[in-house]
């Protein structure tokens, strides 16, 4: 069964404070990547799509990498509009669905 | 271009009642997914439509939840009856692509969330 499992549950850091966020990963074959972010009350928005170990993608101060059995989302010098909760979902091969973990709560204290 | 629409935003009702959810995909999403996303958990898919017909509704439980989506575009999932545990915010999302190779990006929905009393 494929499985996702993200850590820390939750992280403080003050604002400027760079870090990261793990998500491990079990599958039947590895489709793709994707993490989103969820703001309290509203759906989650993608961010990224990665497919193969070694890719790296990034977006204003946000980058996800991927290796054979977990994926990492830095963040450089975050921001308070950067909190949120993040989501990391993986789609198997052959599947369309995905199966996510139970997200990583940030809060940027400014 | 719209996003995939969602209501009611919020509802309250009592166990053994019953409750409908509606969703709009984005225009030309043959895929749709409603998901369950209980508070501190990540969503977990309940069904999943390719145009009008279901490809997994393997987690969904079919004594109380049914989902259709006439003519391939809305969809409405219901609970009938609902029990306490059922509290939970109900996520609706669309993909462009159908078949298994396409891995073209889920968009969600804003969520209805439900409580059960």
């Amino acid at each position: 069964e494929d499985q996702v499992t993200q850590s820390p549950e939750a992280l403080r850091l003050q604002e400027g404070e760079s870090s990261s966020l793990n998500c491990s990963y079990t599958v039947s074959g590895l489709r793709g990547l994707f993490w989103y972010r969820q703001d309290p009350g509203k759906g989650p928005e993608f961010l990224f799509t990665l497919y193969s170990a070694g890719e790296e993608k990034e977006k204003e101060r946000l980058k996800a990498t991927l290796t054979k059995k977990e994926s990492f989302l830095h963040i450089t010098a975050p921001k308070p509009e950067d909190s949120a909760t993040y989501l990391c979902a993986v789609q198997a091969w052959g599947a369309q669905k995905l199966v996510f973990g139970q997200g990583t709560r940030l809060t940027i204290n400014p | 271009e719209a996003g995939v629409a969602q209501s009611p935003r919020y509802k309250i009702i009592e166990k053994r009642q019953s409750v409908a959810f509606w969703c709009n995909p984005i225009s030309g999403h043959a895929t749709l997914y409603w998901y369950q996303q209980i508070l501190g958990q990540g969503p977990k898919l309940l069904i999943q439509f390719q145009n009008n017909g279901v490809v997994d509704d393997s987690q969904l439980p079919k004594d109380r939840f049914s989902a259709e989506r006439l003519k391939g575009v809305d969809s409405t999932l219901k609970i009938q009856p609902a029990k306490l545990e059922d509290s939970a915010v109900y996520l609706c999302a669309s993909r462009k692509l159908s078949g298994a190779g396409g891995t073209d990006t889920q968009y969600f929905g804003p969520g209805t969330r439900l409580t059960v009393l």
